[in-house]
């Protein structure tokens, strides 16, 4: 089951750089790093993933340690449309197809 | 341009009366997945499936049952609501390859009264 742990909630200034950290510290070689975020009342929408290296997307970037056991997502500049709780999430491979498993998540508030 | 989408977007019924929440996807992945999230929790994941084959989470009791008629179309059946079940439902997307990632619909709002 959850195999990420995250700080409960952070806030953060508009237009300030963001950092979310995760700890998966049982990850296996093979588990991908997804983010996801979810507002209010909807769905989950897909942040960013990788696997070894840094990511970057339009959104944000992905910093994954070196051992893998850690990973930082990190929103460049926060507006308040990036008020959200954050998702860290293993992908995890199996012969039934890839599972994922939801940690607690972090509530980020983002302060005009 | 949704690409999946859940039926109906809130849902009430009755203590005992059974219920069932659609879901149907547009992008033909491999991989379904039901997940129930209450409120202010994390979403928890019931089960899913890959192509026909059904895999239930150990932990998910058995008044919850799917069924994938197709490629396009998962249900969630749950036979006997109780008030713990009241709870937003989400249905997933994934193509099932390793490096996939997951496309969420927007969920269905059930009300157990």
């Amino acid at each position: 089951d959850a195999k990420t742990t995250q700080p409960n909630s952070m806030e953060s200034n508009e237009e300030e750089p963001v950092h979310l950290p995760c700890n998966h510290s049982t990850i296996s070689g093979t588990d991908y790093i997804h983010w996801y975020r979810q507002l209010p009342s909807q769905g989950p929408e897909y942040v960013i993933h990788g696997l070894t290296s840094n990511v970057n997307n339009r959104m944000a970037s992905l910093a994954i340690a070196e051992d893998r056991k850690s990973s930082t997502l990190i929103l460049h500049r926060a507006t308040l449309r990036d008020a959200a709780v954050y998702y860290c999430i293993l992908g995890e491979m199996a012969n039934t197809g890839n599972q994922f498993y939801f940690g607690t998540g972090t509530s980020l508030t983002v302060i005009p | 341009d949704a690409m999946v989408i859940q039926n109906p977007r809130y849902q009430v019924t009755q203590f005992g009366k059974p219920v069932t929440l659609s879901c149907s996807q547009t992008l033909n992945h491999n991989v379904m997945y039901w997940y129930q999230q209450k409120s202010s929790q994390a979403p928890k994941l019931l089960f899913h499936y890959y192509d026909k084959d059904f895999n239930n989470e150990a932990d998910t009791p058995d008044n919850f049952q799917s069924r994938r008629p197709n490629t396009s179309f998962c249900f969630l059946d749950i036979r006997s609501p109780g008030l713990g079940d009241a709870a937003m439902y989400l249905c997933a997307t994934s193509r099932g390859q390793i490096d996939e990632k997951l496309f969420f619909g927007s969920g269905t709002q059930l009300s157990v009264l």
